[in-house]
């Protein structure tokens, strides 16, 4: 089945600096890659996702890479703010209609300091 | 986007007693719905893959017999943890599709058994 490693487990930068959170995954028939937030007790949240046919996503202060041969994918957070600290977990799937079977990475605990 | 809602958010139980978990689609249909686990500081594991109207695919280490998952319509899933222990004590979380990429996850029930 699907792993996906995750890196760093812990990150903290300064208020407006970037982060950037680093994941493989073993399984080629991988097509599509979310990237979720998540607060203490809450669900998850998606922030961004990328299906295997693009090699990069932006949204606004939030970009993500994938490259398909090497078999890894990166969260990028630019001018990062108090309100960025939380958990961000990298996950991998193979999207086929009815259901996404996701397989998590093991989270990076986010905090940025004033 | 769409809702998943899953009830109850948290449930204290005796040891030994079941608990039931509920997770609805409440906008769209779900022919199939994901079952989590997460325990505290870790990151999600795939439990379960619940199919409407046939039985539940669970991932190995998880025994079936133990958590029953019941999918009778196209937007309930359920999950009942039977003869609960504290070593079952988790946050447990539903997600559906409903044909798009992007999974829904449900709010979450955290389980504390005493």
């Amino acid at each position: 089945g699907e792993n996906v490693e995750q890196h760093p487990s812990t990150l903290s930068v300064q208020e407006g600096d970037s982060a950037v959170i680093k994941c493989t995954y073993s399984d080629s028939a991988s097509n599509y890659f979310p990237w979720y937030k998540q607060e203490l007790g809450k669900r998850p949240q998606l922030i961004i996702d990328i299906r295997s046919n693009v090699g990069e996503k932006k949204d606004q202060r939030i970009a993500v890479t994938l490259n398909k041969t090497a078999k890894h994918f990166s969260l990028h957070i630019t001018e990062t703010q108090p309100e960025d600290s939380a958990v961000y977990f990298c996950a991998a799937s193979i999207s086929a209609g009815g259901g996404n079977k996701l397989t998590f990475g093991t989270g990076t605990q986010l905090k940025v300091e004033l | 986007g769409a809702v998943v809602s899953q009830h109850p958010s948290w449930v204290i139980c005796k040891s030994g007693t079941s608990v039931k978990i509920e997770c609805r689609s409440l906008d769209f249909q779900a022919t199939t719905m994901f079952w989590y686990r997460q325990f505290p500081k870790q990151s999600l594991m795939l439990m379960a893959t619940s199919n409407e109207g046939s039985k539940a695919t669970y991932e190995q280490g998880v025994e079936k017999d133990k958590f029953l998952i019941n999918h009778a319509s196209l937007t309930l899933s359920t999950l009942t943890v039977t003869s609960a222990h504290p070593e079952d004590s988790s946050f447990y979380i539903c997600s559906a599709n409903g044909g798009f990429a992007e999974a829904f996850f449900g709010q979450g029930t955290r389980l504390t058994v005493v």
